[in-house]
């Protein structure tokens, strides 16, 4: 596939700030979506979905914000701690097949 | 066990050699999932099987790349006359069922010299 190598896009938050990452997807047949962390060495780890009938979904110090108009993800992670440093990667699904297709990944880098 | 389990973490081989890739499911997991992860990037979907049948292989590059899961629960990824564009971090997931949450394991980097 296409080098985007090393270089992502990287947010630089202050430990205790909020953090919102975006993420834009392009099948407007998808009807579910997932954004998943990433730490170093290890596999992707589930944070949280959000079904296509929704606009909004709350976890724990996370929400998932969906806009179907544009085609637009966002996670917002409140009070961002250091543990939350990590590759963040947004997915989406369509409903007929099993197929998670991922987006660009988004580095976030608390800071003490 | 407790959680997707993949062996070896690390592989090395030289081109045009055989590997295979091995993917132990959640228990009492139906749905098992291949990706491959360039550097940097997200996870690209392979393959994937409900229980032992091969539901999608779309995404299997070219045919030196194969998938089975005979009895419904690990599954084998082989790769046959292996080419240097074929290194990468092979993951394997799973999933309770069709639409479900996925599981990812921890990978194998395979490097093909």
């Amino acid at each position: 596939g296409e080098s985007v190598g090393l270089h992502l896009p990287t947010l630089s938050v202050q430990e205790g700030d909020n953090s919102i990452i975006n993420c834009a997807y392009s099948n407007s047949a998808s009807d579910y979506f997932i954004w998943y962390k990433q730490e170093s060495g290890k596999g992707p780890q589930f944070i949280i979905d959000i079904r296509s009938n929704m606009d909004k979904r709350q976890g724990q110090r996370v929400t998932v914000l969906l806009n179907k108009t544009v085609k637009h993800l966002s996670l917002q992670i409140a009070a961002t701690q250091p543990g939350d440093s990590a590759v963040y990667f947004c997915a989406e699904n369509k409903a007929a097949g099993n197929k998670l297709t991922f987006g660009g990944g988004t580095r976030v880098l608390v800071k003490p | 066990g407790a959680g997707v389990s993949q062996s070896p973490r690390y592989k090395v081989t030289k081109r045009g050699q055989d590997v295979a890739l091995r993917c132990d499911p959640i228990s009492g997991h139906v749905s098992l999932y291949w990706y491959r992860q360039a550097l940097g990037q997200g996870p690209e979907f392979l393959t994937y099987f409900n229980y032992e049948a091969q539901q999608d292989k779309s995404g299997l590059p070219n045919d030196r790349f194969s998938a089975e899961r005979p009895e419904g629960s690990i599954s084998t990824l082989t790769i046959q006359r292996t080419e240097q564009r074929d290194s990468a971090m092979y993951r394997c997931a799973s999933s309770s069922g069709q639409g479900l949450e996925q599981f990812f394991g921890p990978g194998t980097r395979l490097t093909v010299l």
